[in-house]
């Protein structure tokens, strides 16, 4: 059973508009969420982060939301590069002693065509 | 700086064959983790390492692998009598300080493929 889920495989945007992937989770013991970003051949590299006690977070062009009532985070991207192309991985970890262990979801691949 | 560096980049081997995996993890970073990503899947928690012990070992899916870190630094997965099933990409990744949450930076990977 996925705890982390992103229900939707791949995104297509215009490149300037607002690129929003989704991920919900279904463990409430999750308190700090992360989105990572991979490119073909390479690891994944960290985005942006969100601890539990906050609902926004946010670093230049991306922004992240968390809903903790709904068990939902998303990842805004605004404006949209054609380098934003990349699958993008919702990640997600516990509390104190557990929150070296990150618990993946499946991945979006996100393109953004000129 | 260098990153995390993993080798062989792709690995070839035989159905029952023995595999060692290597992971250099970035100086001076005490905690070092291997996930598995299998086709169309996101990375799954193999292992971490805090120093040379294993801290946790609970994401092994069996008693063929192993994983060891004898210096601290330098890692090494090993899976023995490879399965077809075993065929994935395994990352490796290093953090810095103890007990925060801590950024992990994830090496390119190892595409393992058993035939």
């Amino acid at each position: 059973d996925q705890q982390v889920k992103q229900n939707s495989p791949s995104l297509s945007v215009q490149e300037g508009r607002i690129s929003i992937l989704n991920c919900d989770y279904t463990n409430s013991m999750f308190d700090y969420f992360l989105w990572y970003k991979k490119y073909p051949a390479e690891g994944p590299t960290f985005l942006i982060s969100i601890s539990s006690i906050k609902d926004k977070n946010e670093d230049g062009r991306f922004t992240v939301f968390l809903n903790k009532s709904a068990k939902h985070l998303s990842l805004h991207i605004v404006p949209s590069q054609p380098g934003d192309s990349a699958v993008y991985f919702c990640a997600a970890s516990g509390s104190g002693g557990s929150n070296y262990k990150l618990t993946f979801g499946k991945g979006t691949l996100l393109t953004v065509n000129p | 700086g260098a990153g995390v560096s993993q080798t062989p980049s792709n690995k070839v081997t035989e159905k029952g064959k023995y595999v060692e995996l290597r992971c250099d993890p970035i100086s001076g970073h005490t905690a070092l983790y291997w996930y598995r990503q299998s086709l169309g899947q996101g990375p799954e928690f193999l292992i971490y390492f805090q120093g040379t012990g294993a801290a946790d070992d609970s994401g092994l899916p069996n008693d063929r692998f192993f994983a060891v870190r004898p210096e601290g630094s330098v890692s090494t997965l090993k899976i023995q009598r490879t399965e077809r099933g075993d065929s994935a990409v395994y990352l490796c990744a290093s953090s810095g300080s103890l007990g925060t949450y801590n950024e992990q930076f994830f090496g390119p990977g190892t595409r393992l493929t058993v035939l």
